[in-house]
């Protein structure tokens, strides 16, 4: 079957840590992104990827990094130089066209201790 | 940049009732996207409008475009407790990109039943 795959589906950390959240699709989808969720708000973007090798900063991109060196895989790290990086993670994907239609991962819940 | 606005934030019903919700931008969009997220997974979409005045039904689903196209509006019918969840709208992001979405705050549904 075809989709998007996140894991870990919770990923504990200590604070200070860089963590890592894995995000692969077998779309063949050429785009990718990271959304960052916090409880009663909308969808935030971090970073996204229109192709191999190539990403662009979201609204949200400070404290993250990302790597995009093969189409099926757009892994986001966290780096301990984000303030506050207790929230849910979401990644999506899509191929560009008529309504640039993004499709969702279950997505990875961080908790920073 | 754009913003959508999405009412209400929250609605609680009875099981059998209908729902309205509606989302409007600051600017006008060539397509909206209406999606779904269940507590704790990633946000899926329901249905897609491209052009304006469209109505397009999904079940017990039904959404339109707005003429003005700065509008659109979601109705479910006969709601039952599986409809539980956080609804968002979303529409091309701005600067014309073709990758990017902006997405409205959503509207949590709570059935009882």
């Amino acid at each position: 079957d075809g989709g998007i795959t996140q894991s870990p589906k919770y990923l504990f950390r200590k604070e200070g840590q860089n963590v890592t959240l894995s995000c692969e699709q077998n779309l063949n989808h050429d785009a990718m992104y990271w959304y960052r969720q916090d409880p009663g708000q909308g969808l935030r973007l971090i970073y996204y990827s229109q192709i191999v090798n190539d990403f662009q900063k979201g609204d949200i991109a400070e404290g993250y990094s990302v790597s995009r060196e093969k189409k099926e895989s757009f892994p986001l790290t966290v780096t301990s130089a984000q303030k506050n990086p207790t929230a849910f993670y979401l990644c999506a994907s899509s191929t560009p066209g008529r309504g640039n239609e993004q499709f969702f991962g279950p997505g990875t819940r961080l908790t920073v201790l | 940049g754009q913003q959508l606005n999405q009412s209400p934030q929250s609605m609680f019903i009875q099981e059998g009732e209908d729902v309205s919700m509606n989302c409007t931008s600051s600017s006008i969009f060539n397509t909206w996207l209406w999606y779904k997220q269940e507590p704790g997974e990633g946000p899926v979409l329901l249905i897609a409008l491209y052009k304006a005045g469209e109505l397009t039904s999904n079940g017990r689903l039904t959404a339109q475009f707005g003429i003005t196209r700065k509008d659109s509006f979601l109705n479910i019918s006969a709601s039952i407790p599986s409809d539980v969840g956080i609804y968002f709208c979303a529409g091309p992001g701005s600067g014309g990109s073709n990758y990017k979405l902006t997405f409205g705050k959503g509207t949590l549904l709570t059935v009882n039943p």
